[in-house]
């Protein structure tokens, strides 16, 4: 059974960069067919995708976020990264990692979460 | 970005109502749309993908239809573990974007 999990730093200054981590086990983030997700929701509100990268390496960005996100692949970890620069309190939100089929980008494994809070 | 939009926003059902919440894409999406059922403090769960496939171990009593920008899904009878709020997420173009949600309460 597929596992995602989150971890990174909780609370961080604004204009400083976030960074978290997705630990993916059962199974391998080098297969083919799969994206890697980053999806965030501020406490109260919405889903808003963040970005995604490929097994290949390859990476799409959310143009909104495109100027401060960079999502890396670790292969030898099996995990995958989120970088999020310049942070304000409008970050604020419950960072998600996640699953996608590689042209079906629904996903089916979520990680449970992780709270990031900009603060000073 | 393709703009998603649901409705109602929330409702208010029994268990046992037959439910439909419906989602509007700003353009045409040819069914690249999934369906997602999200209970407090949890991810979302999957449940319906292109439109109205049935995501595996999910209830048959959910399912999806729709076509261009107008899509529905339906849950036959509702029962207490379904009161949640559900999203729907189009995949048809980058970014992938989701609606606002839909919040079903009990009545």
């Amino acid at each position: 059974q597929l596992q995602l999990q989150e971890s990174g730093s909780g609370l961080v200054k604004p204009s400083q960069t976030l960074s978290l981590t997705c630990a993916v086990s059962g199974g391998s983030i080098s297969s083919g067919g799969y994206s890697w997700s980053w999806i965030r929701q501020p406490p109260g509100k919405g889903l808003e995708w963040i970005g995604y990268i490929y097994h290949s390496g390859s990476t799409y960005y959310n143009p909104s976020l495109k100027s401060r996100v960079t999502i890396s692949v670790d292969r030898s970890k099996n995990q995958f990264s989120l970088k999020l620069s310049s942070v304000t309190a409008a970050d604020t939100a419950v960072y998600y990692c996640a699953r996608g089929g590689e042209l079906v980008h629904a996903y089916d494994y979520w990680g449970q979460g992780t709270l990031v809070t900009v603060s000073s | 970005d393709i703009q998603m939009t649901q409705s109602p926003s929330s409702l208010s059902a029994s268990v046992g109502d037959r439910v439909t919440i419906t989602c509007r894409a700003s353009q045409g999406i040819s069914n690249s749309l999934a369906w997602y059922q999200q209970k407090p403090g949890k991810a979302p769960k999957l449940l319906l993908y292109a439109a109205s496939r049935l995501e595996s171990g999910v209830p048959s009593r959910f399912s999806g239809s729709g076509s261009g920008t107008d899509y529905t899904l339906t849950i036959s009878s509702l029962q207490p573990e379904d009161f949640a709020t559900y999203y729907c997420q189009q995949y048809y173009s980058t970014p992938p974007t989701f609606g606002q949600g839909t919040k079903v309460e009990i009545k």
